[in-house]
C-alpha cells in the first residue's frame, strides 16, 4: 500500500546529541512537511519541501534542519536537542493542487530527550 | 494570523449514539478550507472530512458530517452511530486559499473522543 513511513517510531537521545528522524513515502508526492506536536498542543509546521525547494517557517528554531535527497525521502535533523524538543514529529506529504490539497500523514516519531 | 480553537479537550459518547465536536476559527480571509483529521492511538492522522469555505452546503462523508457556519466562524463535526473505532484524537484544521498550493495547515489542540461500549 502507498503510504508515509516514519522511522523510528520512538527515538531517545541525550541532551545536546544530534539526532535524525526519517520519513519516506511511496505516494510520489511533490510536497513533504515536518510538523512538531508537543504534548496536549496542536501540531505546528516546522518546514516543508516543494520538490527540492525548502521552505522554513519563520519561527522554526535554527536547531532544526531538513534534507530531502530525493522525492521519496526527507530527514529532520536536530543539531543539539534540548529538553523542550521532546515531542511527536509528524511527516506529511501532498500533491499541490492549488485548491483543497489533502495532506497524508505518517504515524509520527516520538522523541524523548534525556 | 489565523487561529483554530477546540474548546473540548475530551468527549465521551456511547456506542451507536451521536456526538458533536466543536471547532471555531478566526480569520480575515474569505477563501479557505477547513478539515477534520482523526488521529487514532499510535497511528497516523487521517483526513475525515473537508469543507471549502465558498461552498454553502455542509460536507458529509458517511457517518461524518459538519455544520459549517461561516458568519459565526464555526465548524463542528457530527459523528452519527458512533463505533468503537471512532475513538481517537480529532483535530480541526484551517488552510488558507491564498498564497500558493502548499499553504500550511493550522491545527487546533484536539479533542480526545472516547467511545463507551
Amino acid at each position: 500500500d502507498a503510504m508515509v513511513i516514519q522511522n523510528p517510531r520512538y527515538q531517545v537521545t541525550q541532551f545536546g546529541k544530534p539526532v535524525t528522524l526519517s520519513c519516506s513515502q511511496t505516494l510520489n508526492h511533490n510536497v513533504m512537511y515536518w510538523y512538531q506536536q508537543k504534548s496536549s498542543q496542536a501540531p505546528k509546521l516546522l518546514f516543508h519541501y516543494y520538490d527540492k525547494d525548502f521552505n522554513n517557517e519563520a519561527d522554526t528554531p535554527d536547531n532544526f534542519q531538513s534534507r530531502r535527497p530525493n522525492t521519496s525521502f526527507c530527514f529532520l535533523d536536530i543539531r543539539s536537542p534540548g529538553l523542550g524538543d521532546a515531542a511527536m514529529y509528524l511527516c506529511a506529504t501532498s500533491i499541490p493542487t492549488g485548491r483543497a490539497e489533502t495532506q497524508y500523514f505518517g504515524p509520527g516519531t516520538r522523541l524523548l530527550v534525556l | 494570523a489565523q487561529t483554530v480553537t477546540q474548546s473540548q479537550p475530551e468527549m465521551s459518547v456511547q456506542e451507536a449514539e451521536t456526538v458533536t465536536l466543536s471547532c471555531t476559527y478566526d480569520t480575515s480571509e474569505s477563501d479557505y478550507y477547513l478539515f477534520w483529521y482523526k488521529q487514532p492511538p499510535s497511528r497516523q492522522m487521517i483526513l475525515v472530512i473537508r469543507q471549502e469555505a465558498y461552498k454553502q452546503q455542509n460536507a458529509t462523508e458517511n457517518r461524518f458530517s459538519v455544520n459549517f457556519q461561516k458568519a459565526a466562524k464555526s465548524f463542528s463535526l457530527k459523528i452519527s452511530d458512533s463505533q468503537l473505532g471512532d475513538a481517537a484524537m480529532y483535530f480541526c484544521a484551517y488552510r488558507s486559499g491564498y498564497g500558493g498550493a502548499t499553504n500550511k495547515l493550522i491545527f487546533g489542540t484536539g479533542t480526545l473522543l472516547a467511545v463507551q461500549p
